[in-house]
């Protein structure tokens, strides 16, 4: 079976801090990696995708893809008050679907 | 256009109710998804349509039946449903189908439903 893993967390930051938020996943033959957000009551919205090894920055959000470790981790600098939800890590296998983890609850408290 | 509109926001049934709950991109997009979120829970795959036409079936009940009148509009049909299907209900688009290149997901705002 094909899985997704995170820390359900909540993991807590102060404002201005970075946020380091990880995800593991089981099948090697995974091809494309995604972030998505979550607020409470609303549909999850896309902020990173990933597909090579490396970092990949934009503004202050960075994905980082380490293949050989099957690990894939979203950075954000400067957390602010408004980054706080849920980030939903989602991977997908060439004519798979994708899988997504089960999420891990940001807090950033002023 | 890049957006996935879903109506309605919410709604209330009961299990003897018929309702429908609509979706409609406008991004040219190939591919269209239904999917279930329980509160805490990551969205659970329902359907697929890729090119107007059912791909997936992840086992659903057969009280949840999908329809794709166009390559543009989702449907889903929802008859004698069970409280325990209350939930927020999404709508998908992307570009090409599972596999494909352009499989980034677009979410609707989604449907909470409440099942009496």
């Amino acid at each position: 079976q094909k899985e997704v893993e995170q820390n359900s967390g909540p993991l807590s930051v102060p404002e201005g801090a970075i946020a380091s938020l990880n995800c593991t996943y089981s099948d090697r033959g995974s091809q494309s990696f995604f972030w998505y957000r979550q607020y409470s009551g609303k549909s999850p919205e896309l902020i990173m995708s990933i597909y090579s090894n490396g970092d990949k920055e934009d503004g202050r959000f960075t994905a980082q893809l380490n293949k050989a470790s099957q690990y894939v981790s979203l950075l954000i600098r400067d957390s602010q008050p408004s980054d706080s939800a849920t980030y939903l890590c989602a991977v997908n296998n060439a004519g798979n679907m994708l899988t997504f983890g089960g999420g891990t609850r940001l807090m950033v408290k002023p | 256009d890049t957006e996935v509109t879903q109506t309605p926001k919410h709604l209330v049934m009961g299990m003897t109710n018929k309702k429908s709950l609509k979706c409609e991109q406008h991004m040219g997009h190939r591919a269209m998804y239904w999917y279930k979120q329980k509160a805490k829970k990551p969205p659970e795959l329902m359907f697929v349509y890729s090119y107007e036409k059912l791909s997936i079936n992840e086992s659903v009940p057969s009280r949840f039946s999908p329809e794709c009148p166009n390559s543009s509009l989702l449907n889903l049909h929802l008859h004698a449903l069970q409280p325990e299907d209350s939930a927020l209900y999404l709508c998908a688009s992307s570009q090409d189908p599972p596999g494909g290149a352009g499989e980034k997901l677009f979410f609707g705002s989604g449907t909470q439903l409440s099942v009496l």
